[in-house]
């Protein structure tokens, strides 16, 4: 069992359709990250939110959009996607104040039509 | 800026037999190394990580990592592979920015068990 929870673990959607992807954990962690994984490919980073202020943003485009409600939760709004934007979306967390392992969740398989 | 390279895409062993998968790291730093497994349509799972200290790391479900400063490899092993042990498997390397650490990940390899 993950220890980071994300919902839905499948989204399929229209290329005018608004979405929202969604992250959970519970370990106290203050670090929370957001990665695409293309079929065959290894995590590529989109966001790194750090005591929920943005951090790091790798020239994500702005059809994706981070927020970071409080210590516990990640979303990402998505909004007029592509079909390249088809993925494995996977949320992890870690502790901050050193470098420590990130936490994965099991992602959302999203499909753009 | 640092960079991993895993040089094998795919890996076919059979059960019982020892495995070993290769991974070549490029860091201006004393590096912070990790292997992450990822089953079929799961996250990824850490086995194993290092930082500093023994050179040689036990991780989870029977594997160890051995860090070789001169050769720039922390290469991954088990003695005993089982059919559970199929997945992709990635070396990743760690970095501290102003905040937020970032890993960047190898290509990965694949991991086939025959009966």
């Amino acid at each position: 069992d993950t220890e980071v929870t994300q919902t839905p673990k499948h989204l399929v959607m229209g290329m005018t359709n608004k979405k929202s992807l969604k992250c959970e954990q519970h370990m106290g962690h203050r670090a929370m990250y957001w990665y695409k994984q293309k079929a065959k490919k290894p995590p590529e980073l989109m966001f790194v939110y750090s005591y929920e202020k943005l951090s790091i943003n790798e020239s994500v485009p702005s059809r994706f959009s981070p927020e970071c409600p409080n210590s516990s939760l990640l979303n990402l709004h998505l909004h007029a996607l592509q079909p390249e934007d088809s993925a494995l979306y996977l949320c992890a967390s870690s502790q901050e104040d050193q470098l420590q392992p990130q936490h994965f969740g099991d992602g959302t398989r999203l499909s753009i039509l | 800026a640092q960079s991993v390279t895993q040089p094998d895409i795919h890996i076919t062993v059979s059960e019982g037999a020892s495995l070993e998968l290769r991974c070549n790291y490029s860091y201006g730093a004393t590096p912070y190394l990790f292997w992450y497994v990822q089953s079929p349509g799961q996250g990824l799972q850490l086995l194993l990580k290092y930082f500093s200290g023994d050179t040689l790391v036990q991780g989870i479900k029977g594997f160890e990592a051995e860090f070789k400063r001169s050769q720039s490899s922390f290469n991954l092993r088990k003695p005993s592979v089982h059919w559970s042990d199929a997945a992709e498997y990635f070396c990743a390397v760690g970095a501290i920015k102003a905040a937020g650490n970032k890993l960047t990940f190898g290509g990965g390899t694949r991991v086939l068990v025959k009966p």
